[in-house]
């Protein structure tokens, strides 16, 4: 069954503290990673897409990475305006449509 | 461009009335795909649409159907509403080319409570 395990599920940065957060998939055939950061009430966005084991984008103060079980979200230096929820999700060639599986997502705070 | 369009932001239905939430993707995207959150199951997969046809459907009761339109305008219809119903409902909108899909984007959502 294809699935998707993030962790932590909460985390609480200083301003400056970096860290990392992880997405561990379980998937017959990627045929995507995506991350996207949701905050309250609204609908998530689309942050990055990776597709095969070493690659790497970046935006700012993020960096998302990707192997072959796992990706990170790396936050360089965070500011309370990074505080949301990240979420992962999955394409699997299984469903062969547009079909996303997301995990539960982790919530960052990010303090002053 | 546009973004992905929701309407109405707001809802609140009684238990046992039936609901109608409308979704305008981006324009050029043919894939609309819907999602019900909450907050004890995450996002999970209601079904997609593609030029007019349902492609893949979730592990939802047949209360929840949908449709898409012929300029890919979706709706999605929710029938004989339970208490359990109440969720932030997303649309995600896709390209689809070279044989495969683009990144979702998503809309605002639409909050429904059920009382």
């Amino acid at each position: 069954e294809d699935q998707v395990t993030q962790s932590p599920e909460a985390l609480r940065l200083q301003e400056g503290e970096s860290s990392s957060l992880n997405c561990s998939y379980t998937v017959s055939g990627l045929r995507g990673l995506f991350w996207y950061r949701q905050d309250p009430g609204k609908g998530p966005e689309f942050l990055f897409t990776l597709y095969s084991a070493g690659e790497e984008k970046e935006k700012e103060r993020l960096k998302a990475t990707l192997t072959k079980k796992e990706s990170f979200l790396h936050i360089t230096a965070p500011k309370p305006e990074d505080s949301a929820t990240y979420l992962c999700a999955v394409r699997a060639s299984s469903s062969n449509t547009g079909k996303l599986i997301f995990g539960q997502g982790t919530t960052l705070q990010v303090k002053p | 461009k546009a973004g992905v369009t929701q309407t109405p932001r707001y809802l609140i239905k009684t238990r046992g009335q039936q609901v109608t939430l409308s979704c305008s993707p981006i324009s050029g995207h043919r894939s609309v795909s819907w999602y019900q959150q909450t907050p004890g199951q995450g996002l999970q997969f209601l079904f997609e649409y593609f030029s007019e046809t349902q492609r893949n459907k979730g592990n939802f009761p047949g209360r929840f159907s949908g449709r898409q339109f012929s300029n890919s305008r979706s709706e999605m219809n929710v029938s004989t509403l339970e208490l359990g119903d109440s969720a932030l409902y997303l649309c995600a909108s896709s390209e689809h080319r070279d044989r495969s899909y683009t990144e979702a984007f998503f809309g605002q959502g639409t909050r429904l409570t059920v009382v």
